[in-house]
């Protein structure tokens, strides 16, 4: 198994206030990304990052920020949550951009009451 | 608007039959397709994939056929096990290359009867 972790695993947190995820890899991977899983939407990319230092936006990134300040770690921070922030969020990591060497971490669920 | 669409949410099969999950999807321009497995607790992990160039890749007991004209992709687990158990989640995106654009079905659960 790629060497991904997310922490925490789950977390519960009231409306406007911030949170930080954090994705660490021991892979060496270039790319990261940030998803989060909703009924009905499936999974969705938040931001992406293809270097330290280097991210950008995905499909869904109103309302999120990334850092990335070391190869290993990951972080997607939600400035002041909210209730539709409430999902399943997976972190993943890859040395290409080819889809097949995607490696998904085993996900935080987050409760924004 | 979801791009790519899995019609049914859940499905059961018994041990030793064919398990058949559908996905559609709207965008022309996706030309490449993977299939991910999802256990409870876990990530999803990468099944198999299929180029637009291709209508039929197969690896094992599980075959994936395309029809671009149709704008449809099938996955095909032959014969379906217990373990199959999961959610499996259809994606696409324009490029082999396009891990950082993949758009995803809504997931099918599927359950396989001993």
């Amino acid at each position: 198994d790629a060497g991904i972790t997310q922490s925490p695993r789950h977390k519960v947190t009231e409306t406007g206030t911030p949170v930080t995820l954090r994705c660490h890899q021991t892979e060496n991977h270039r790319y990261m990304y940030w998803y989060r899983q909703d009924p009905g939407h499936g999974l969705r990319l938040i931001h992406y990052s293809y270097g330290v230092k280097d991210t950008d936006k995905g499909e869904v990134s109103d309302g999120y920020s990334v850092s990335r300040s070391k190869t290993e770690d990951f972080l997607l921070t939600l400035e002041s949550a909210t209730s539709s922030q409430t999902s399943v969020y997976f972190c993943a990591i890859s040395p290409t951009l080819v889809g097949e060497t995607q490696y998904f971490g085993p996900g935080t669920r987050l409760l924004v009451l | 608007d979801q791009q790519v669409k899995q019609n049914s949410p859940s499905l059961s099969v018994q041990e030793g039959r064919i398990s058949i999950l559908n996905c559609d999807y709207t965008n022309s321009m996706f030309d490449y397709f993977l299939w991910y497995k999802k256990y409870p607790a876990e990530g999803p992990t990468f099944l198999i994939s299929i180029s637009s160039i291709k209508d039929k890749n197969e690896d094992g007991r599980f075959t994936v056929f395309l029809n671009k004209s149709a704008k449809h992709l099938s996955l095909h687990i032959v014969p379906s096990q217990p373990g199959d158990s999961a959610v499996y989640f259809c994606a696409a995106s324009v490029g082999q290359t396009g891990a950082n654009n993949l758009f995803f079905g809504t997931g099918t659960r599927l359950t396989v009867i001993p």
